[in-house]
């Protein structure tokens, strides 16, 4: 019952760097997305994938790129890590429902950029 | 522009209190509206409303929504300090393409013994 993972939990890298976020899911859910959380803004959307090598752009995609090449692995890259990337980042996945989307959330990637 | 708007932006209560958190939206094509409760962590799945589903009850918690006045309230009855949390309020526009949840800047409840 793993559901969503991520790793690594907790990182501390230097300007400039690169950064890769991973995210594996256990659902088949074809939706994914990664998500910032900061204070005062809540949580924006970076990312979003519909299925398998289908990838567009959320609110705030700057600076970052992703890739799924496979349905269950939705990884984040940081390419050229600056400060204002410190926060809080989540990766989430759903079914997309005629019901409606629940989206469910990965535990959290806190990266902190120095 | 689609926006979700929470109120209060924090709140302090004792427990034993009840309170009720609120919600309204603008989207363009509402199809349901989530609540989240985010302590630490990641935001956990409390309840989704739709126009066939208005209203929820979990235990303490339960939910209304109130399609007219495009708005959602979530009560906690005899708060514990376990609720101290951010809850999150979300709206999925059907019209959008993406799966995405628009979301709320939450409401911070702290509750106090």
């Amino acid at each position: 019952d793993a559901g969503i993972t991520q790793s690594p939990r907790y990182k501390i890298t230097e300007t400039g760097r690169q950064v890769t976020l991973m995210c594996h899911q256990t659902w088949s859910h074809s939706y994914m997305f990664w998500y910032r959380q900061d204070l005062g803004h809540g949580l924006r959307l970076i990312y979003y994938s519909a299925a398998a090598d289908i990838t567009d752009k959320g609110e705030v995609p700057d600076g970052y790129v992703v890739s799924r090449s496979k349905t269950e692995n939705f990884p984040l890259t940081l390419e050229s890590a600056t400060r204002s990337q410190t926060s809080v980042y989540f990766c989430a996945s759903s079914e997309r429902r005629v019901s409606g989307n629940t989206i469910y959330f990965g535990e959290g990637s806190w990266l902190t950029v120095v | 522009e689609d926006k979700v708007v929470q109120s209060p932006l924090s709140l302090v209560v004792h427990e034993g209190d009840t309170v009720t958190l609120n919600c309204s939206y603008e989207v363009t094509n509402f199809r349901s509206l989530l609540w989240y409760k985010q302590e630490k962590k990641a935001p956990t799945f409390l309840f989704m409303l739709t126009s066939s589903g208005i209203e929820k009850k979990s235990g303490r918690l339960s939910s209304i929504l109130d399609k007219k006045e495009l708005s959602s309230i979530l009560n906690i009855t005899a708060t514990q300090t376990g609720d101290s949390a951010i809850y999150l309020c979300a709206v999925d526009d059907y019209g959008g393409s993406q799966g995405n949840l628009i979301f709320g800047k939450g409401t911070k409840l702290s509750v106090k013994p």
